[in-house]
């Protein structure tokens, strides 16, 4: 079965500076990615899918950004981060091919607090 | 489009009593229902999927969720809480690669 892996667990970082939030995948190959964030008391909102390498859609706009850069890593970024981007981060895979598809599995989640 | 809704946003149930959770969908073919529980500062795991076959499915940690096309519903069930259980409860649905929804979630608080 499959890992889900992000790191750093939790993040405090100032008004304006850079993020890099990272997920890896162990146990499949090929899966479909997802980055989620879920707000205080809401639900979670889709922020980007990648179903391959370097295939990267954005369900939001804003100013994060989302890179794919192996088959089983994927990385959240921002150049300057805003308040509005607190948050619970999370990331999630799915594993297409196989009998236990469209299902996904999610890591343990990244907390974020930008002051 | 596909919606998910949980109707309750705060439930809370002594230990031991019977627990149902509501969850109602919206979408344009047969779908893909989950349950997810996440408990604080975790990731969500899922509790237990509904894709075809008998509604009535089973799920880890003693819950249930019954599948009613004519309601649109999925709701979750669990027939004696434990102190444990006090989380927060996410329905969602979905079928193709990536228009899963989740719902806005359901906290359950568990009274000794």
């Amino acid at each position: 079965s499959q890992t889900i892996h992000q790191w750093p667990a939790t993040l405090v970082q100032p008004v304006g500076s850079p993020l890099s939030l990272e997920c890896t995948v162990e146990g499949t190959s090929n899966p479909n990615l997802y980055w989620y964030r879920q707000a205080a008391g809401r639900g979670l909102q889709l922020l980007f899918y990648s179903v391959g390498i370097g295939q990267i859609s954005s369900e939001v706009p804003q100013n994060l950004s989302a890179s794919r850069p192996q088959d089983r890593q994927f990385i959240l970024s921002s150049k300057k981060l805003l308040l509005s981007d607190s948050g619970f981060y999370l990331c999630a895979a799915k594993t297409i091919g196989e009998w236990d598809t469209d299902t996904q599995y999610f890591g343990p989640g990244t907390r974020l607090t930008v002051l | 489009a596909q919606s998910v809704t949980q109707p309750d946003i705060h439930i809370t149930v002594s230990e031991g009593a019977s627990l149902e959770l509501r969850c109602n969908y919206s979408y344009g073919a047969t779908p893909y229902l989950f349950w997810y529980v996440q408990s604080p500062g975790q990731g969500l795991q899922l509790l237990l999927k509904y894709f075809s076959g008998d509604t009535l499915v089973q799920g880890i940690k003693g819950f249930e969720a019954e599948f009613k096309r004519s309601q649109s519903s999925f709701n979750l069930r669990k027939p004696s809480v434990h102190w444990s259980d006090a989380a927060e409860y996410f329905c969602a649905v979905g079928r193709n690669n990536n228009d899963m929804r989740f719902g806005a979630g359901t906290r359950l608080t568990v009274k000794p």
